[in-house]
């Protein structure tokens, strides 16, 4: 059964650092998602692309954010500057078409801790 | 954006029928209503889809009523393993995950 993988499962990093979290999409979906999970709360949605571009993103998307779909295959987050707050897990998620009969499938994601 | 209402949580037994309710009285004609489930550590699973009356897969059953505000999440004879939170989405444009139901069955 296809499926969408996340790397690194862990990252630890200081505050003030870059990261980049990467996510393998499944291969024929065409909408992709992140989200974000702090510990014990409820999934938040971060942005969402399609055709290359941002389709929408949430308040907590701000410019400390970006996405790239680098080539056909992978698909990024960057947080340019961590701080604390962006302590979570990411979770990324594939979709074939942005219909409500389509079901996203998500990743097993990434545990970010900003030290 | 149709927002839901559940319940924050709910206890049962193992063998026991749970039924999780879900309220989305501004639900649009075309949202149709999916439930998913997630286990800790690890991402949303989608479990059942509907848009009106009953639906039925080999995990749980989706009942609808006729004005669509509310949608029940039925899991038969449920195991300690369905330990979890079941969230109710409706969209047409997007995903956005609300609170969620923390079920937590007990032996």
């Amino acid at each position: 059964e296809p499926e969408v993988t996340q790397t690194p499962s862990h990252q630890v990093t200081q505050m003030g650092q870059e990261v980049i979290l990467r996510c393998v999409p499944i291969s024929n979906h065409l909408y992709f998602y992140w989200y974000r999970q702090i510990l014990g709360q409820k999934v938040e949605f971060l942005v969402s692309f399609y055709n290359n571009e941002i389709s929408e993103k949430s308040e907590i998307f701000d410019d400390q954010f970006s996405v790239e779909r680098p080539d056909g295959s992978n698909f990024t987050l960057k947080i340019r500057s961590t701080k604390l707050e962006d302590s979570a897990m990411y979770f990324c998620a594939s979709r074939w078409r942005r219909t409500s009969v389509d079901e996203q499938f998500f990743g097993p994601g990434t545990r970010l801790t900003v030290l | 954006l149709a927002k839901t209402t559940q319940p924050i949580s709910m206890d049962s037994y193992e063998g026991q029928e749970v039924n999780i309710t879900c309220s989305h009285n501004n639900i649009a004609t075309n949202d149709y209503i999916t439930w998913y489930q997630q286990f800790p550590s690890q991402g949303p699973r989608f479990i059942i889809q509907g848009y009106k009356t009953k639906v039925t897969n080999e995990v749980a059953s989706l009942f609808i009523p006729a004005d669509r505000k509310s949608s029940t999440l039925s899991l038969p004879r449920v195991s300690l393993s369905d330990t979890a939170v079941y969230y109710c989405l409706v969209d047409f444009n997007d995903m956005r995950f609300g609170a969620g139901t923390r079920l937590t069955v007990k032996p």
